[in-house]
């Protein structure tokens, strides 16, 4: 199984300023997304990190919102920008195993915006 | 459209068998993934299936109907541990499409 370290683990943040998660994978990987979970609600997917392309973003998600890096095979970051409270959520990176017979999540990142 | 239905919340006692069933609609169906999750927890990985039929691991099994566009996940021998949400998620091509979760809470 593939094991996943998504940096940092929390934050609070102040309305208006940006914030990057970083998904670190220990396996090269092909597919790479990014979930939202906001309070008490199940997962929703913001977008797939491509490598060496732009990101392709879900209905409601935009680029200038949600800007995704994907460098390389085992790294992404997801920066939120501009937050406000609507943001506070947990973000969480997700890889597809090797046969796409799993897919696993990492630890996620909770973040609070004041 | 897509849609994924699963009951909100269940109950059920140590040592019993309990159900959790999953409807879903989706395009490009290409498989059926349950997960379980720990309040504060990150979503871990319970059961993929693609063909019809049951899959059996341990105490957890899950069942598939393609035709019917339906899973359960069936869990034996409760434990209080088991008190979590269980997750259904159809993938979509590359995508997983979540229900809403359902929350078990297993009483002694």
């Amino acid at each position: 199984s593939a094991v996943i370290s998504q940096k940092p683990s929390r934050d609070i943040c102040q309305r208006g300023t940006s914030l990057t998660i970083q998904c670190q994978v220990d396996s090269q990987v092909t597919m790479m997304f990014w979930y939202r979970q906001q309070p008490g609600q199940s997962l929703t997917l913001i977008a797939t990190a491509n490598q060496g392309s732009e990101a392709t973003y879900e209905s409601g998600f935009v680029i200038d919102k949600f800007p995704i890096s994907r460098p390389n095979l085992t790294f992404s970051t997801l920066t939120v920008s501009n937050m406000s409270p609507e943001d506070s959520s947990i973000y969480l990176c997700s890889v597809i195993g090797q046969g796409k017979e799993t897919q696993y999540f990492g630890p996620g990142t909770r973040l609070l915006v004041l | 459209g897509q849609n994924i239905d699963q009951p909100t919340e269940m109950t059920a006692t140590e040592g019993a068998i309990v159900q959790i069933n999953c409807t879903y609609q989706t395009s490009g169906f290409n498989g059926l993934f349950w997960y379980q999750q720990h309040a504060g927890e990150a979503p871990t990985f319970l059961s993929y299936n693609v063909l019809d039929g049951l899959e059996e691991k341990g105490r957890f099994s899950s069942f598939l109907s393609r035709s019917k566009g339906y899973s359960y996940l069936l869990l034996k021998e409760l434990q209080m541990k088991d008190s979590a949400s269980y997750l259904c998620a159809a993938r979509n091509t590359d995508k997983l499409i979540f229900g809403t979760g359902t929350r078990l809470q297993v009483f002694p």
